[in-house]
């Protein structure tokens, strides 16, 4: 049974940096892009970007760039999504989300179960 | 302010055909394919349509997408009362380069 695990809720004050993990299993993990969203509380979905697992290469949209770092542990199995200089609009549940390619486009077809991080003084 | 436009509310009766819209640009989905996402009150979002029409494996068939230029739709047909829920769509944003995805659309069901 495919599994995306994500670590707990985070309170953080503003100017701090927050990492969220996710730990997947019962999947080949360097096989999948691995994307990461977020959901402001009342608020629409907002996509971050994505990283290869196999090679570590990331993608983000331009509005996070210089303040999210996507990384991963293949040993583990395990991506991370680390976001700085934290601003009280931050506070969103932030989700990791497994691709799956096929033949007419990717989609993804396995989420964690969100964490919700709150930035406030 | 999202890229993507889509109504905010929509409503329809057990058993009736509900359609939502979503309204872009040329460079995400006059130029890209369109996902539609169903998502239940605290719960993750589900993918219901891919690549504007295709459906993974265990979505209904009541599901069904279509895309037109830069316009999706998306058509639920024999409302249950349990697809009450947030509906989003989402398509690659050429000029952004990422996802970008509509507001949100809540279906009620009456």
């Amino acid at each position: 049974q495919v599994q995306l695990v994500q670590s707990g809720a985070e309170v953080k004050k503003p100017g701090a940096s927050v990492r969220v993990s996710c730990k997947t299993s019962a999947y080949p993990f360097t096989d999948y892009y691995m994307h990461w969203v977020r959901q402001a509380p009342g608020q629409g979905l907002e996509w971050i970007g994505w990283i290869d697992p196999n090679s570590g290469v990331t993608n983000l949209i331009q509005r996070f760039q210089g303040r999210v770092t996507l990384t991963r542990d293949t040993s583990i199995s395990t991506a991370y999504m680390e976001l700085s200089r934290l601003r009280s609009n931050d506070t969103a549940v932030y989700y990791c989300a497994r691709i799956l390619p096929t033949d007419y486009g990717d989609y993804p077809d396995y989420w964690g179960q969100g964490t919700l991080v709150t930035v406030s003084s | 302010q999202s890229v993507l436009t889509q109504p905010p509310s929509a409503s329809g009766t057990p058993g009736q055909r509900v359609t939502i819209s979503c309204s872009g640009s040329s460079p995400n989905i006059g130029s890209n394919t369109v996902n539609w996402y169903q998502q239940l009150p605290g719960t993750a979002p589900k993918v219901l349509i891919f690549s504007n029409n295709q459906r993974p494996s265990g979505v209904p068939d009541r599901f069904s997408g279509s895309k037109s230029d830069t316009s999706a739709s998306l058509a639920v047909s024999g409302l249950q009362s349990e697809d009450e829920a947030d509906y989003y769509c989402a398509a690659w944003d050429d000029s952004l380069n990422g996802w970008v995805f509509g507001g949100g659309t809540k279906l009620t069901v009456l």
